[in-house]
């Protein structure tokens, strides 16, 4: 399978508690997104890279959130000191500059 | 800014009826793009179609079809002989043209259900 993986699928936490989530895009592709998609809502920005380099965060994108591609190829957004607000689904999408995203399966998060 | 709205929240019909979504989009781009994603219940989003700005032919996938009309700012997703397998939400989305994040702006979605 060559298409986005994301890594857990699933994770259940505890406020205040660390998470961090893996996303391997196409190997092909040099961007790298990240989305966060409420329940009822649409999926909305939160950073991208382009190779290694993070080029736009988004103002959602709080202090207690951090995201790096150190080697320009995987991807880790890691969220901490959770909040119940965090509960979403984090989607991953990856793509060639100019052509289409395509979407990983998403990390739910839920945090209690 | 650029926005997508999707006014239709849930739509309802029997299976092999014709339905069509709705998408209106704003932006001040002259070069920009349009897609259709759909995500069923698993919650992976899965793409259907891109339309870049200066291509406002309709195109037609099987039964699947897509209006692009600049004048309106819309770009409505028909589905033709609709099947239960077709129950899942879409979402209409926007990214600016070339050398932009091509960052997707989406809509709220619409949830759709084809009842046998």
């Amino acid at each position: 399978d060559t298409g986005v993986s994301q890594d857990p699928r699933h994770k259940i936490t505890k406020r205040g508690q660390n998470v961090t989530f893996r996303c391997d895009p196409i190997s092909e592709h040099n961007r790298l997104y990240w989305y966060r998609q409420t329940l009822g809502q649409g999926p909305e920005f939160l950073t991208y890279f382009q190779n290694e380099a993070q080029l736009e965060k988004s103002r959602l994108l709080s202090d207690r959130f951090s995201a790096e591609r150190p080697k320009g190829s995987f991807s880790t957004l890691e969220i901490q000191r959770t909040e119940q607000g965090d509960s979403a689904m984090y989607l991953c999408a990856s793509m060639v500059p100019g052509e289409t995203q395509y979407f990983g399966p998403g990390t739910r998060l839920l945090v209690l | 800014a650029q926005k997508v709205t999707q006014a239709q929240t849930e739509i309802s019909v029997v299976e092999k009826e014709d339905v069509t979504l709705d998408c209106v989009y704003e932006t001040r781009d002259t070069t920009y793009y349009l897609f259709w994603y759909k995500q069923p219940p698993s919650g992976e989003l899965v793409f259907l179609i891109r339309r870049n700005s200066f291509d406002e032919q309709n195109e037609i996938s099987g039964r699947y079809s897509w209006n692009f009309q600049k004048s309106t700012s819309s770009f409505n997703f028909t589905i033709t002989a609709s099947q239960v397998v077709d129950s899942a939400v879409y979402f209409c989305a926007l990214s600016k043209g070339v050398d932009s994040s091509y960052k997707l702006i989406f809509g709220s979605g619409t949830r759709l259900l084809v009842r046998p």
